[in-house]
Parts: C-alpha cells; structure tokens; sequence
C-alpha cells in the first residue's frame, strides 16, 4: 500500500463546476500538507499549503485536511479552463515530503 | 528571480550508457532534491542534499544512480548503464532551508530522459 492514494483519474468537467479532488495517506506522523498544480511538461508548483485540520481557502482554491480520517481535500470554485492541470497532493514530516500520484484534471468550455 | 533550471530538457540513450543530468537550484537555497516521475507512479523521492550534511540517499532505486552537489550549489545526477525502466522525467528542486514538507520546495522543469 502506498502511503499517499490519489485517484488518476483523468476528470473532466464543464467551466464554472466545482472540483473536489482527494487524497488518503496511511502515517498518522504525517504533519504537513500541499497540493501542488503541473501543467504539460512543466515542473509542479505549490499552489496551497497547511500544516493543520480545518480548511484554508485561497481565491477559488480550498484545501480541507481531516487528521482523524487521514484525509485531504482540494475544492476549486468556478472552475476555469486555464485550470485544466495535474494536481499532486503532498504530505510528510519536517524531513521528508511524499506525494500522490497526480490526479489530472481538464475543464471544458 | 531565475527559477531552478535543469539540462537537458530531453534526453535519448541507448541501454547501457551513462547519462548526466544538471540542476542549478535557486541562489541562496541550502536544500536540493532530486525525484523522478513515471507516468501513473507520481513523484518519487530520489536523493536529498542539505547544506554541508551527507546527503539523504535513501530513495535511490539501485548503485546504478548517484549524485553530487559541488560547492553547495549546482548538483548532477549520474545513471550509469542505464536501463529502459530508467525512463521518466527527472525533476530537481531547491528549498531556503530544508527540512523536507517544513519548507516550500521550488521545481525545475525536469529533464525527459527515454532509454531505447
């Protein structure tokens, strides 16, 4: 088992919806969270990032992170077609970051 | 700022031969990562370097790869014999201070190497 689950996907949805992508991970230790956005042959860049449970909301973005469950959350409002991009969920201790496996994402006009 | 940079941006080699792969972190960032990603296996950790400690090699797949980081900057990444499972794109980043998830950690574009 792996210590971050992220669904592949890929997920299509029409400009204006609201995606909701998720990750599991298996180390209650785990402290820190982050979804990063990759666009085609580019490298990932941070787009949010918590070290708590609760929500944290940026723009359009919000990240949810449930400790109890093990779960994280990344919600986009309004989606956009400049959105359309893999999302990696990120997670580790002050020592080592382990990622999802990217879960891509297109928005249609 | 100038980002982290890689080079090449693409790579062909034949099975068997050694490759070298370039990072030039951000200026001032202590900490460099290197991870490779394969389609549908995400990112995966490879080695660590930070500052003037040894370097954290722990996800290194084989003594086929190694790394080096001169003067606690630019860093290179050899795989020797390369293997077509090496395929994937090597991605490089840098972080101000290190500490794994504790510090936001910039990426370069990566480096698409494909052995035939």
């Amino acid at each position: 088992q792996k210590e971050v689950e992220q669904d592949p996907g890929p997920l299509s949805v029409p400009e204006g919806a609201i995606v909701s992508l998720n990750c599991t991970y298996s180390n209650s230790a785990f402290q820190y969270f982050m979804w990063y956005r990759q666009y085609s042959r580019k490298g990932p860049e941070l787009l949010m990032y918590t070290y708590s449970s609760g929500n944290k909301e940026d723009g359009r973005f919000t990240a949810q992170v449930d400790k109890s469950s093990k779960y994280i959350s990344l919600f986009i409002r309004d989606s956009q077609p400049s959105d359309s991009a893999t999302y990696l969920c990120a997670t580790g201790t002050a020592s080592k970051l382990t990622f999802g496996t990217g879960t891509r994402l297109q928005v249609t006009l | 700022g100038a980002g982290v940079s890689q080079s090449p941006s693409n790579k062909v080699t034949e099975k068997g031969k050694d490759v070298e792969l370039r990072c030039d972190p951000i200026s001032g960032h202590t900490a460099l990562y290197w991870y490779r990603q394969s389609l549908g296996q995400g990112l995966e950790f490879l080695i660590y370097f930070q500052g003037n400690s040894a370097p954290d090699k722990s996800g290194l797949p084989s003594d086929r790869f190694s790394a080096e980081r001169t003067g606690g900057s630019v860093s290179t990444l050899t795989i020797q014999r390369t293997q077509q499972e090496d395929s994937a794109v090597y991605l490089c980043a840098s972080s101000l201070v290190g500490g794994g998830a504790g510090d936001t950690q910039y990426f370069g574009p990566g480096t698409r190497l494909t052995v035939l």
